[in-house]
């Protein structure tokens, strides 16, 4: 149980553009996702906690405008990069956590995201 | 969220206990130890959690100091795929953000 899905698994685009990526929920309701981001040989940074109904809060120095989170109902969660960039590139990956409860979150595989 | 501190990196022999050190010195009395490992390019796995209790999961087995003031993560038969960065976090839990730090990354040989 708790699986978390993300799709696309990786993708590639061109300079300028915007890209959708979806993170799932399968056999849970997740009243809380979040949204990090990894560059190739660092840690996982926390960009956005989005909650069910309400607006995304997003961490200091992340632009709300440029990624833009929507989380519609309690097994789907989207993040757009507007305007993508070249160091916009980076491996995006989203968790849940179960809703009513302190527990831990669970993690998507993650989306490869390639600007060219 | 109180810092955790771990060794950059460890090994082990295939088949042997691993024991993942991590201190976290100024944890508070609302605030759990999380562990988690991120195999090569893909997204994070919960592996444990606990307050102050020692726990054991199919995966492994917290133990937590008395004053709780660091734990140690056990795998007790390490193999080839437990390879990975293990992080240890300090969380409350609730509506609370996970904040990663280096991690330990632990090496399994054959």
């Amino acid at each position: 149980g708790a699986v978390v899905s993300q799709h696309p698994s990786w993708v590639i685009c061109k300079s300028g553009t915007s890209v959708k990526i979806e993170c799932r929920s399968l056999d849970f309701q997740a009243t809380t996702m979040f949204w990090y981001r990894q560059f190739p040989k660092q840690s996982l940074m926390l960009m956005a906690t989005s909650n069910e109904g309400s607006k995304a809060t997003y961490e200091q120095g992340v632009e709300k405008d440029k990624f833009l989170i929507n989380h519609a109902s309690l097994t789907l969660s989207t993040l757009t990069v507007t305007s993508a960039h070249p160091e916009d590139s980076s491996f995006y990956i989203c968790s849940a956590r179960l809703a009513g409860s302190h527990s831990e979150q669970y993690f998507g595989p993650g989306t490869r995201l390639t600007v060219t | 969220d109180a810092k955790t501190t771990q060794p950059p990196s460890m090994d082990c022999a295939e088949g042997r206990a691993a024991n993942l050190p991590c201190n976290h010195s100024t944890i508070s009395g609302n605030e759990y130890v999380y562990w988690y490992r991120q195999i090569h390019s893909q997204g994070p796995q919960y592996i444990i959690h606990g307050l102050k209790n020692n726990e054991t999961n199919e995966m492994a087995s917290l133990i937590i100091t008395e004053d709780r003031k660091s734990s140690t993560l056990i795998l007790p038969h390490a193999t080839l795929r437990d390879t990975a960065v293990y992080y240890c976090i300090a969380s409350t839990g609730a509506n609370s953000k996970l904040t990663f730090g280096k991690g330990i990354t632990l090496s399994v040989r054959p």
